[in-house]
Parts: C-alpha cells; structure tokens; sequence
C-alpha cells in the first residue's frame, strides 16, 4: 500500500524556534505537496514540489528523491504557525495520498 | 468565485436520512476532487471528476455514496441511509488539468455529525 509517513505527530515550540517537519513516502512520486490546516477545516496548499527546494518567507521545503523523504521547516517560528501541517503526495495519480498531519503548537 | 465553495458548512443528521454536499470548485478548474476526513486524522480520497466524467470512485466507501458532476462544474455528494461512521469533514478541492501536477485548492469542508 503507498503510504505518507509524517513525524512528529505533536510538536510544541517557543516563539522563535526553527521548526522541522518531516515526511517520507514508499515509491516514486510525481509531486509532493505540503499543506496547512487551520482549526475550523480550511486547508491551504503551501508547497508543491518534485525535486530540490523551494522557499516562501519563513517556509522552507525540500525533498530528497533518493531517500524518498520531504522536510518543512519554519524560521523564526510564531504563534501564528501554529496548525496542522500535513504532507500528501501523487503516487503518480491524480489524487492525493495524505499523512496524518503534525499539530504545531508555537507559544509566545 | 474566489475560491471553492462548500455548503452547508455544517450539517446534522440522524442515522438513515440522506444528506447532500455541494462543492462549487474554481471557475474553469475541470479537476474536482473529494477527500473524508476523519477526526485527528488526514484526508483520505474519496471521488475525483474530470469535467462531468468520474474517472475514480475508487475511494468511496460503500454504495450509499454516490457524487455526481453533470455539468462539469457543481459537484454533489449524496450520502443515503447515513451511519454514524459516516460522522467526518467532507472536503472538495478542484485544480486545472494534468492534476498530479498542480497545487489543489480546496473548500472549508462540510463537518458532517450523524446522530
């Protein structure tokens, strides 16, 4: 079964911490993608990547092909980080394989 | 529109009625998706429409979920006879064409509650 494994489930940090999320997946992929859910649902496409590394403001994705593995990571964390983070890939597909989500919580 | 649309925003149900779902998707976005989503847990594909043909239904859980797309744009989601397992966020998203490689833009999702 190609499965999104996402680590860690939880993660609390203090506002101005370097965060890092972390995403590994079994097969090739055409495209992974990282995703922010804040409570009430709404779900917001932040990444979409297939190689390499990709920056917006604060937000750093990369992927290694080879390892089959994605991180996020957030500079300078904020209060207003805090969501769920969730990776989903296209295992070659349209649709979209989802992990379980990391639940950020930053405290000021 | 802005964005996808989903409504109800909220719905409740006692166990056997039917429910509907509506996905109003991006202007000129022929890929439409719908996702389950469970508590605490991520989304999980259920349907996905190109134009008004339904390519997958490969996720959808049992016959009483039926989606439809007739006219390539608003989609529905029916549920009948609805279970409590049934209690989930139901989300849309839609994108443009050769989806696997494009961002999807998705709805606030409807938070169905099956009593």
């Amino acid at each position: 079964k190609n499965e999104v494994e996402q680590s860690p489930q939880n993660l609390t940090a203090q506002e101005g911490e370097f965060i890092t999320i972390n995403c590994s997946y079994s097969v090739g992929i055409s495209a992974l993608h990282w995703l922010q859910q804040h409570p009430g649902g709404g779900i917001v496409s932040l990444f979409m990547l297939s190689s390499g590394k990709k920056k917006h403001g604060r937000l750093i994705a990369t992927i290694n092909i080879q390892e089959k593995h994605s991180s996020l990571h957030i500079t300078a964390s904020h209060p207003r980080d805090s969501a769920v983070y969730i990776c989903a890939v296209n295992y070659n597909t349209d649709k979209l394989i989802f992990g379980t989500g990391t639940r950020l919580q930053v405290f000021p | 529109g802005a964005g996808v649309s989903q409504s109800p925003r909220y719905k409740v149900a006692k166990r056997g009625q039917d429910v509907a779902l509506r996905c109003d998707p991006i202007s000129g976005h022929v890929s439409l998706f719908w996702y389950q989503q469970a508590l605490g847990q991520g989304p999980e594909f259920l349907t996905y429409f190109q134009n008004e043909a339904q390519l997958d239904k490969s996720g959808l859980p049992s016959d009483r979920f039926f989606a439809e797309r007739p006219e390539g744009s608003v989609s529905t989601l029916k549920i009948q006879r609805t279970q409590q397992e049934d209690s989930a966020v139901y989300l849309c998203a839609s994108s443009g064409p050769r989806a696997r490689n494009q961002p999807q833009h998705f709805g606030d999702g409807t938070r169905l509650s099956i009593l």
